[in-house]
């Protein structure tokens, strides 16, 4: 099977720009989750999708946003982009619970460079 | 606030030694711990993966202990080589059905040929 794919790999951006990260996950796979990695902060999850539905979100501000299709692929909005945006942010796809694995897979991550 | 605290920030060990990091929580209801393994430049990649009902767990040169009681659990890479070189997180997880990995802050690995 193909493993989560990430789309740009690369993106640079100014301040007060948005920008939309894509991904693919797993196929067979329905849950897709988004990470920022960040040298200070470390790895820190942003949300969870599920069929299409966010069923979990961490402690970020709402210009962070995100939604999943029918294929499972997802997408994560960022608005507004603040120098502190600039991170590595990581998609990770894992079966629905109960089949075998708790895995969460992880893409290559898209390097978001806000100037 | 920090739920996963792991040790050492960096590590560095001869070919063939032992590395050993550890991790403690704080939140009893998490039940899933794997530890990912990253590269430069490469998202994390599941190395090994362990649940509170077993105390230890091992694939290949891989061990994961783990203490219940204590709210620890630790990762040993036995016979380090330098291709294992990368840093390395742990992680944990709840059982209920949304996923949300809290990672630990990362230990970056160096083997010495």
């Amino acid at each position: 099977k193909a493993g989560v794919t990430q789309t740009p790999r690369y993106l640079i951006k100014t301040r007060g720009q948005q920008v939309t990260l894509s991904c693919s996950p797993i196929s067979g796979h329905r849950s897709v989750s988004w990470y920022q990695q960040t040298p200070g902060q470390g790895l820190q999850f942003l949300f969870e999708y599920f069929s299409e539905t966010q069923r979990n979100k961490g402690n970020f501000p709402g210009r962070f946003s995100g939604r999943q299709f029918s294929n499972s692929r997802s997408e994560m909005n960022v608005s507004t982009l603040e120098l502190g945006d600039s991170a590595l942010y990581l998609c990770a796809s894992s079966p629905q619970r109960g089949a075998g694995t708790d895995t969460q897979y992880f893409g290559p991550g898209t390097r978001l460079t806000v100037l | 606030q920090q739920q996963v605290k792991q040790s050492p920030q960096s590590l560095i060990v001869q070919k063939g030694g032992i590395s050993i990091i550890n991790c403690a929580y704080e939140n009893t209801a998490f039940d899933y711990f794997p530890w990912y393994q990253q590269f430069p430049g490469k998202g994390p990649a599941l190395l090994i993966a362990i649940r509170p009902d077993v105390s230890e767990k091992k694939e290949g040169r891989f061990t994961i202990s783990f203490n219940k009681s204590a709210k620890q659990f630790s990762l040993h890479i036995m016979d380090s080589q330098p291709g294992d070189s990368a840093t390395y997180f742990c992680a944990a997880d709840y059982s209920g059905s949304a996923r949300q990995l809290t990672f630990g802050s990362g230990t970056q690995l160096t083997v010495l040929p």
